[in-house]
């Protein structure tokens, strides 16, 4: 059972926009930095946003991210079959002392 | 270019040990914190350890503590992960993973990661 909840999947057709959820606590999403990272089949795991809301080098816009309280949401514009993977949201827990990760998302494009 | 190699894995008796090793090049590793996270199959991602860029400050979670020790050696750019009293569920890809800042206390900002090494803990 992961620390932050995120939904198991989510879909959508090509083109269309979509959300996905990372809620936590005061711990932990409230009072630290989330990111976000985005995992294809077979693959290791790409960094997708950090700092809540801001892209590394090479992530086009169609990603964002933004936080609220203990809630962050990670927001996948334009969307295409490549998308396709689980995203994963992370921050760490000041009480824990240990960084943590959602139990990621299932993403279809469809 | 930003290179993490990852080897050690296998198999390995339940109550067992492995030594975990990661190989960086393309950066100045004395520079950035590293982490070890793994991911068992068909799971999500489980962060394990983390270590600050000189190793004074080193975190690690839960399940793994007393059982798992993380280490550096800045001079020889390498990253380890002692794991010792291995149990099945330890069974997992382990990738070996670069923080974005100097000390990670405080943030999980992983920008660079390995292609990861298998662990597997069975009789």
């Amino acid at each position: 059972q992961s620390v932050l909840t995120q939904p198991p999947s989510v879909s959508a057709a090509p083109g269309q926009k979509v959300t996905i959820s990372c809620s936590g606590s005061s711990s932990n999403i409230g009072n630290n930095y989330v990111s976000w990272y985005q995992q294809l089949p077979g693959t290791a795991p790409k960094f997708l946003i950090y700092e809540n809301n801001k892209r590394p080098s090479g992530i086009p816009d169609r990603f964002s991210g933004s936080k609220s309280g203990t809630s962050a949401t990670l927001g996948i514009t334009g969307l295409q079959t490549g998308d396709e993977a689980h995203y994963y949201c992370g921050t760490w827990d000041s009480n824990l002392s240990a960084g943590v990760f959602g139990g990621g998302t299932k993403l279809t494009v469809v | 270019e930003v290179q993490l190699v990852e080897s050690g894995g296998g198999l390995v008796k339940p109550g067992g040990s492995l030594r975990l090793s990661c190989a960086v090049s393309g950066f100045t590793f004395s520079l950035y914190s590293m982490n070890w996270v793994r991911q068992a199959p068909g799971k999500g991602l489980e962060w394990v350890s983390s270590i600050s860029s000189g190793g004074t400050y080193i975190y690690y979670a839960d399940s793994m503590k007393g059982r798992f020790t993380i280490s550096r050696d800045n001079a020889k750019n390498s990253l380890s992960l002692q794991m010792n009293s291995l149990r099945a569920e330890d069974t997992a890809v382990y990738y070996c993973a670069r923080s974005s800042y100097s000390d990670s206390s405080g943030y999980l900002e992983i920008d660079y990661w390995g292609q990861g090494t298998l662990v597997t803990v069975s009789s």
